[in-house]
């Protein structure tokens, strides 16, 4: 399954909300569907699993959603600490990886 | 809390054998499965192969040819070797704990906790 993510860059200003989208070649087993967060310099941070459980510690303002071929991770209130690149990854045949939507500062 | 370090060489021949090794602290290898991954700046993040504390592996069959990993529980440790390698295997490799379960009989997994990464670079 090829993952493909849109946009490529994504520049907003603190407190807006960030929408991005994962969109794979064909339908995600069961959904098995992951978003992680890396930010410059470190380890990729998983954020969400099974398309929309957030995972351990994860704040709430951190949403996602979708279905099938088509999902979505949406950022509310954007914080500093936000300002990352976001991965989403298949699990559920094969194992893919998204090229990454970087959330810049605008 | 669970720690995860990547250790080995940062500079390696080509058509040599890259051995990378994971150290774990703050908990035991016997709890899960443990997986390594790659990332480049042309390819993205690739997952390279995993390994349960019994020797069970899987590996990316891109790789499978060129690829051991092994696990040694009484250091906590598991091990990466790639061999033969070329400057497409330049990389920050990482290494990461894995939320394994089965879904009626078929393996899936996702990785919940990373290592902060190391970069190794293929070059004469």
């Amino acid at each position: 399954i090829v993952l493909t993510q849109s946009p490529g860059t994504l520049s907003l200003s603190p407190g807006e909300r960030a929408t991005l989208s994962c969109r794979a070649s064909q339908s995600v087993t069961s959904n098995f569907l992951a978003w992680y967060q890396q930010k410059p310099g470190q380890a990729p941070r998983l954020l969400i699993y099974g398309t929309s459980n957030r995972a351990p510690g994860i704040p709430d303002r951190f949403s996602a959603s979708g279905s099938g071929t088509d999902f979505t991770l949406t950022i509310n209130r954007l914080e500093t600490e936000d300002f990352a690149v976001y991965y989403c990854q298949n699990y559920g045949h094969s194992l893919t990886f998204g090229p990454g939507t970087k959330v810049d500062v605008k | 809390q669970v720690q995860l370090q990547e250790s080995g060489p940062g500079l390696v021949r080509p058509s040599e054998t890259l051995s990378l090794t994971c150290s774990v602290s703050g908990g035991s290898i016997r709890d899960y499965y443990w997986s390594w991954i790659r990332q480049t700046p042309g390819k993205g993040l690739e997952w390279i192969g995993n390994i349960h504390h019994s020797g069970i592996t899987r590996y990316n069959p891109s790789l499978k040819s060129r690829l051991t990993i092994s696990a040694d529980t009484s250091k906590n440790q598991f091990s990466l070797r790639l061999s033969s390698l070329t400057a497409a295997d330049t990389a920050v490799y990482y290494c990461a704990r894995d939320q394994f379960f089965y879904g009626s009989g078929i393996p899936y997994w996702y990785f919940n906790l990373w290592g902060r990464g190391i970069l190794v670079t293929v070059s004469s």
